[in-house]
Formats: C-alpha cells, sequence, structure tokens
C-alpha cells in the first residue's frame, strides 16, 4: 500500500482528455517536488513530468502536470492509443526520508 | 548521450547472494544520484535507494534498509545493488536511473534497461 494514492485504473476513448490523480499528504506531496513516469508494459519507466509541471524535451504538450497542497494531477489531452500504459507519481517524502512512488494507473485507450 | 547499461538476468536460489550493476556512460557518473527501483510482478514501482558516487552518501528506504546494500565504484562509473542471503520474495525486476539535476534527488531522467531476477528453489 503506497503513501500516495492513484486511480487504479482509468479509461477514455481516443482525442478525449483524462486527468490521472495522485494524493499524498503535508510530508510528501505537500512539501516536495512531484514527478510523473509512463511505463508501457515490458519497458523501462520513462520520465513526462518533472518539478511539478515541467516537460523534459520531447514529450509532447499533451501532457501537462500540476500540484495543489497534497495533490497532484497529470492531465493528458487528446489521447491517442499509444497512450495506453502505467503512469506512476514520485515525492520524496520527509517522514521516511527516502522517495515515494504513488500505486500507478493503468490507462486504457479504447 | 547519457546511458545506464545494467548487468543481465539473474536466477539464484533462496539463502545465495546477489550483486547486479548499472554502468553510467555520457556523463560525469560521481556527480549525480544514482538510484534503484524495483518492481514485482503486475505490482507498481517501489523506491528502494539512491547513491551519490562521489561520497558514497546512501539512503534508503525503510522497506529496504537492511535488506539490500548499495553501492558504488567511481573508478569503473558502476552502482551496485547486493543482497547477502535471498529470499522468494526478492524476485522481480530492478532498474537503476539517474536523479535530477546534478547533486539533487528530485526526479529520476534516464533509466537502465531493467534486470529481472529470480529467486526459487
Amino acid at each position: 500500500q503506497s503513501v500516495l494514492t492513484q486511480p487504479p485504473s482509468m479509461s477514455a476513448a481516443p482525442g478525449q482528455k483524462v486527468t490521472i490523480s495522485c494524493s499524498g499528504s503535508n510530508s510528501n506531496i505537500g512539501n516536495n517536488y512531484v514527478s510523473w513516469y509512463q511505463q508501457v508494459p515490458g519497458t523501462a519507466p520513462k520520465l513526462l513530468i518533472y518539478d511539478n509541471d515541467r516537460r523534459p524535451s520531447g514529450i509532447p504538450d499533451r501532457f501537462s502536470g500540476s500540484k495543489s497542497g497534497a495533490s497532484a494531477i497529470l492531465d493528458i489531452t487528446g489521447l491517442q492509443t499509444g497512450d495506453g500504459a502505467n503512469y506512476y507519481c514520485l515525492t520524496w517524502d520527509d517522514n521516511f526520508y527516502a522517495g515515494v512512488f504513488g500505486g500507478g494507473t493503468k490507462l486504457t485507450v479504447l | 548521450e547519457v546511458q545506464l547499461v545494467q548487468s543481465g538476468a539473474e536466477v539464484k536460489k533462496p539463502g545465495e547472494s546477489l550483486k547486479i550493476s548499472c554502468q553510467g556512460f555520457g556523463y560525469r557518473f560521481g556527480g549525480w544520484w544514482i538510484g534503484w527501483v524495483r518492481q514485482t510482478p503486475g505490482k507498481g514501482l517501489e523506491w528502494m535507494g539512491v547513491i551519490y558516487p562521489d561520497d558514497s552518501d546512501t539512503k534508503y528506504s525503510p522497506s529496504f534498509r537492511g535488506q539490500v546494500t548499495i553501492s558504488a565504484d567511481k573508478s569503473t562509473n558502476t552502482a551496485y545493488l547486493q543482497w547477502n542471503s535471498l529470499k522468494a520474495s526478492d524476485s522481480g525486476m530492478f532498474y537503476c536511473a539517474r536523479l535530477s539535476p546534478s547533486g539533487a534527488y528530485r526526479w529520476f531522467d534516464y533509466w537502465g534497461q531493467g534486470t529481472p531476477v529470480t529467486v526459487s528453489s
């Protein structure tokens, strides 16, 4: 059971928008930066968003992130079938003095 | 180009020891934290611990402290993850990943290809 809570699964049609949430507490998301990763099964995770809302070069602007209080969200607009993957949030936890991942969200693009 | 290249798949018996590796290319290895992440079948990602190769400062998740040892060799640009006595529950896919920005550990920007470890009698 992760200290960061994500919905286990979500689904949406191509072209639509989806919002994936990551809920934590003041000791983790509330006081630290959040990053997001996309993992296609059988491959290594890939960085999508860092420092809450910044995109690495090469990541389309269809992907965006934000943080408010002890929660963060990843928005994906104009869904494509290739966006079907697992998505994870990551932040630092001041109590554990370690990083923590969310439990992951499996996104299905129907 | 930054690359992290991990050692190959391992099959071990309970009680055996194991050390897997992650070699960095294309950047100054010593100046960036390197982390290890576990993924068990059908499960999510777990942050195990990180090391700063320049001074070997290491931080472990409470879930993995005492269960594994993370080390690094600056001379070969290699980080290691070690078990002294494996259990079946240690099986999984293990990724190394570089933390950014340099000298800090806010996000993983580059990942190794993963090392699958199977522990079975």
